[in-house]
């Protein structure tokens, strides 16, 4: 199956900092690629969507400025939580789509954000 | 407003056990009904996929079904084991391009 991983898998770091999460597709070309975000006990909420070569498009109440999504490269897609404060702490998983369109998503490992 | 409702919130059963999960939908239009199975910490890894003419599929100890004129699924796992507690979350699909709606998830314990 499509695998997805996500790197580091836990970061902890100091408010005011800027932190870069990676995202990769390891045996399939993602031109959609997907952050979510998860605070404990609750689904998966849905941050922002980018293409491959495209500005990111977010989710309403999402600042752009603060999470800043690149996705370069069909592999790769980085999100960087800019200026992090302790609310910013919480899950942050990312996904990827192909060829089979954007409802199959293969979700990475996940990433654990703590803001002291 | 489309929404996705799961049911119970969390279970605890023993090891061995059988055990029904509950999926509400009412995303309209529909194209297709997953389940996941996530872990404490890590990413949801799909069990189950299903479109609007699927009854019922499996995949192992886990079966799920769907009614999609009541807009009903639910995850039967067969003989629990401890591997088997996560959260179970049911994540519908609508027209095609649209985001995913995930529902709340519901949290599995399996004892011994």
């Amino acid at each position: 199956g499509a695998v997805v991983s996500q790197h580091p898998s836990w970061v902890i770091c100091k408010s005011g900092t800027s932190v870069k999460i990676e995202c990769r597709s390891l045996d399939f070309q993602a031109t959609t690629m997907f952050w979510y975000r998860q605070f404990p006990k609750q689904s998966l909420m849905l941050m922002a969507t980018s293409n491959e070569g495209s500005k990111a498009t977010y989710e309403q109440g999402v600042e752009k400025d603060k999470f800043l999504i690149n996705h370069a490269s069909l592999t790769l897609s980085t999100l960087t939580v800019t200026s992090a404060h302790p609310e910013d702490s919480s899950f942050y998983i990312c996904s990827g789509a192909g060829i089979l369109g954007t409802d199959t998503q293969y979700f990475g490992p996940g990433t654990r954000l703590t803001v002291l | 407003k489309n929404q996705v409702e799961q049911s119970p919130q969390s279970l605890i059963i023993l090891e061995g056990k059988n055990c029904t999960l509950q999926c509400n939908y009412t995303v309209s239009p529909f194209s297709n009904l997953r389940w996941y199975k996530q872990d404490t910490g890590r990413g949801p890894v799909s069990l189950t996929i299903m479109t609007f003419s699927e009854n019922t599929k499996s995949n192992g100890r886990y079966t799920a079904t769907l009614d999609a004129d009541t807009k009903q699924s639910s995850l039967h796992i067969t003989a629990s084991q401890l591997s088997d507690s996560a959260s179970y979350i049911c994540v519908v699909s609508g027209q095609a391009g649209t985001a995913l709606i995930f529902g709340k998830g519901t949290t599995l314990s399996v004892s011994s």
